[in-house]
């Protein structure tokens, strides 16, 4: 089974901040999924991605997949109070279904 | 709307007292899975099952028990509860190269 480390654990930061979290592995990634999961909530999916050097945006949140397929990042512009939650990397998917999961980032954005 | 419904959403029982978690998704999803998220350790996959009558155990399945009679349906059973099962669970569905949506989990405390 793949482990998926992720860094840092926690981060607490002011509204307006900028952010950025990592997603690494020892091995290839076949493919790298991205979740926020709120309190009291199931994880959503925010990104999926899997060709290496791929960099994909969502309003504020830039994702980037490294060239080895091993690491990924996760960068929040202007964080504001409604970002705060966890965020998970998962690996795999595809024809196999299975997903393996990081212990992920719990974010907290202050007002 | 495209959901994964979980039943109970909160319980509390006793050490010994067989349970039932059902899990119900309306996406026609052949992938179903249950996780289980403890502090510390993150999301990890107790069983899943690729379609119906196919279960397989997944990284933590001592202890649990599920189902596949219905493609729908993905019930998870716990024979005889002891207090380390007491855990937050989350049940998932997938197809092929698509995301995994969780439902809104429950929260099971065994004493």
């Amino acid at each position: 089974t793949q482990l998926l480390e992720q860094s840092p654990q926690f981060l607490s930061i002011q509204e307006g901040e900028n952010l950025t979290v990592y997603c690494n592995s020892s091995s290839v990634f076949s493919s790298l999924q991205w979740y926020r999961q709120e309190p009291g909530e199931g994880p959503v999916l925010l990104v999926t991605v899997v060709t290496g050097g791929e960099v994909k945006k969502l309003k504020r949140l830039t994702f980037q997949f490294g060239d080895a397929r091993k690491d990924s990042s996760l960068h929040i512009t202007a964080a504001q109070p409604g970002d705060t939650g966890l965020y998970l990397c998962a690996e795999g998917g595809g024809s196999n279904y299975k997903l393996t999961f990081g212990k992920g980032t719990l974010l907290t954005v202050n007002p | 709307e495209a959901q994964v419904t979980q039943n109970p959403r909160y319980l509390i029982t006793v050490t010994g007292k067989k349970l039932t978690v059902t899990c119900s998704q309306n996406m026609n999803h052949e992938y179903m899975s249950w996780y289980r998220q403890d502090p510390g350790l993150g999301l990890r996959q107790i069983y899943y099952s690729m379609n119906v009558e196919v279960t397989d155990k997944g990284d933590v399945p001592e202890g649990y028990k599920v189902s596949r009679k219905e493609k729908r349906n993905f019930p998870l059973i716990l024979e005889s509860p002891s207090p380390n099962q007491t855990s937050l669970y989350f049940c998932a569905s997938s197809s092929p190269w698509l995301e995994e949506f969780f439902g809104p989990g429950t929260r099971l405390t065994v004493l």
